[in-house]
């Protein structure tokens, strides 16, 4: 099975720009989590999507917001951006067949 | 959520066991134990998940102790692939419906 792939890998914003990141689960799957990994920080729960609908939402900003299209991909959307959000941002779906979650090599913001 | 400890690092020699270890005392019945490694510039790789009885596949074994209170990651052969970043984690239920609640991990280094 093809796994998570995200897109783009790497971007560079500007504080206080918009900046929208994408995901696609393995396919067939309907269900999407968003973390965010900052350094120093580890990794931190952002969001979870299943069928369209958000069921679950760590402690971030409303500013950090997605949304899932009817072929269960998604994106991942932050507004206002702030230093602080410089992180690796990394999606994950579940495994076919298996316990467990397989994350996509995720996508690098900066911003400057 | 149940909370997991871990040493921040560890080293080990190529080509020698490893046994990393990890604390969870206050597990519940239904919290599964579940491993994920992160290698440098990665999104997190599912490793080994189990409940009560050891666990091996290709990758690693995973020996739980009688009263489910810590766990112990065990790489048979170690070798410098295997240089990353390991987490213990725990799920409600066999498949986390929800977040996955990242510690810091613990970083092992492999010498050669």
């Amino acid at each position: 099975e093809a796994g998570v792939t995200q897109s783009p890998t790497h971007l560079i914003k500007t504080r206080g720009q918009q900046v929208t990141l994408r995901c696609s689960p393995i396919s067939g799957h309907t269900s999407v989590y968003w973390y965010q990994q900052a350094l120093g920080l580890g990794l931190q729960f952002l969001l979870w999507y299943d069928e369209g609908e958000e069921r679950n939402r760590g402690n971030f900003p409303p500013r950090f917001s997605g949304r899932q299209f009817p072929n269960y991909s998604s994106e991942l959307n932050v507004n206002a951006l702030e230093l602080e959000d410089s992180a690796l941002y990394l999606c994950a779906s579940p495994q076919q067949g298996l316990d467990g979650y397989t994350f996509g090599s995720g996508t690098r913001l900066t911003v400057v | 959520d149940a909370k997991t400890t871990q040493p921040n690092s560890m080293e080990s020699n190529e080509e020698e066991p490893v046994h990393l270890p990890c604390n969870h005392s206050t597990i519940s019945g239904t919290d599964y134990i579940h491993w994920y490694r992160q290698l440098p510039s990665q999104g997190p790789e599912y490793v080994i998940h189990g409940l009560t009885s050891n666990v091996n596949n290709r990758m690693a074994s995973l020996a739980i102790a009688e009263d489910r209170k810590s766990s112990t990651l065990i790489l048979h052969r170690a070798t410098l692939r295997d240089a990353a970043v390991y987490y213990c984690i725990l799920t409600r239920g066999s498949s986390n419906t929800g977040k996955l609640i990242f510690g810091q991990g613990t970083t092992l280094q492999v010498k050669p």
